[in-house]
């Protein structure tokens, strides 16, 4: 199992661009989420999903999209990126019997 | 709003001491609290789970307690060991049916030999 996979591990952004981050799971898990995490603070949570075809915002989802349509994916959506979406991005997959949630390896994002 | 808190000064032990790390939170009383483990560039790692009606868990070096009055959970390392030097995040939930959970900013703890 490769567990929660995220692409691309870095990326730089002028303002004003748009891009999307994948995040793919193989564990069958029906929960997904979207955090960022800025330096030296805990993660914040953008969206997520309790299955497929089903989504919500979580803390802080202005700025961002997201769309579940397989249960292995759950892309993130930045439109019009701003110097305030720079950050770390981490996905993470959860086991809705056991509440443990696996992350993936995160996608560090500059926004100049 | 829920508000969660760590200790945001680093925590600096002896190898072999015993690290006490504290969360402490507002309002509500969760579902269930989590501590993970956080490596410099890279994701968190689930260590161990508290339900409310769980006072104590304990998986290896690892406990965990959970005073729903005091609104604290305490997470224990004993016998530390330099590889245990990690940022340690609490992380609490408010309901089961999603999963959602709502993070402290970590405690980086640091183990010298």
């Amino acid at each position: 199992n490769a567990g929660v996979t995220q692409t691309p591990k870095f990326r730089i952004l002028k303002i004003g661009q748009s891009m999307t981050l994948q995040c793919t799971q193989d564990m069958n898990h029906n929960y997904m989420y979207w955090y960022r995490q800025d330096p030296g603070m805990g993660l914040k949570l953008i969206y997520y999903s309790v299955g497929a075809g089903i989504t919500d915002k979580g803390e802080v989802p202005n700025g961002y999209n997201v769309s579940r349509s397989t249960t292995e994916d759950f892309p993130l959506r930045l439109e019009l990126a701003a110097p305030s979406q720079t950050s770390v991005y981490f996905c993470a997959s959860g086991d809705s019997f056991t509440d443990t949630q696996y992350f993936g390896p995160g996608t560090r994002l500059t926004v100049l | 709003s829920q508000k969660i808190e760590q200790n945001s000064e680093a925590l600096n032990i002896q190898e072999g001491k015993t690290a006490t790390l504290t969360c402490n939170y507002t309002n509500y009383s969760p579902a269930y609290l989590q501590w993970y483990r956080q490596d410099p560039g890279r994701g968190p790692v689930f260590l161990l789970l508290i339900r409310e009606n769980e006072k104590e868990k304990r998986k290896e070096r690892l406990k965990v307690t959970f005073d729903t009055t005091l609104k604290q959970s305490l997470f224990h390392i004993t016998a530390s060991q330099p590889a245990d030097s990690a940022t340690y995040l609490c992380a609490l939930a408010f309901s089961s049916n999603t999963g959602k959970l709502i993070f402290g900013q970590g405690t980086t703890l640091q183990v010298k030999p």
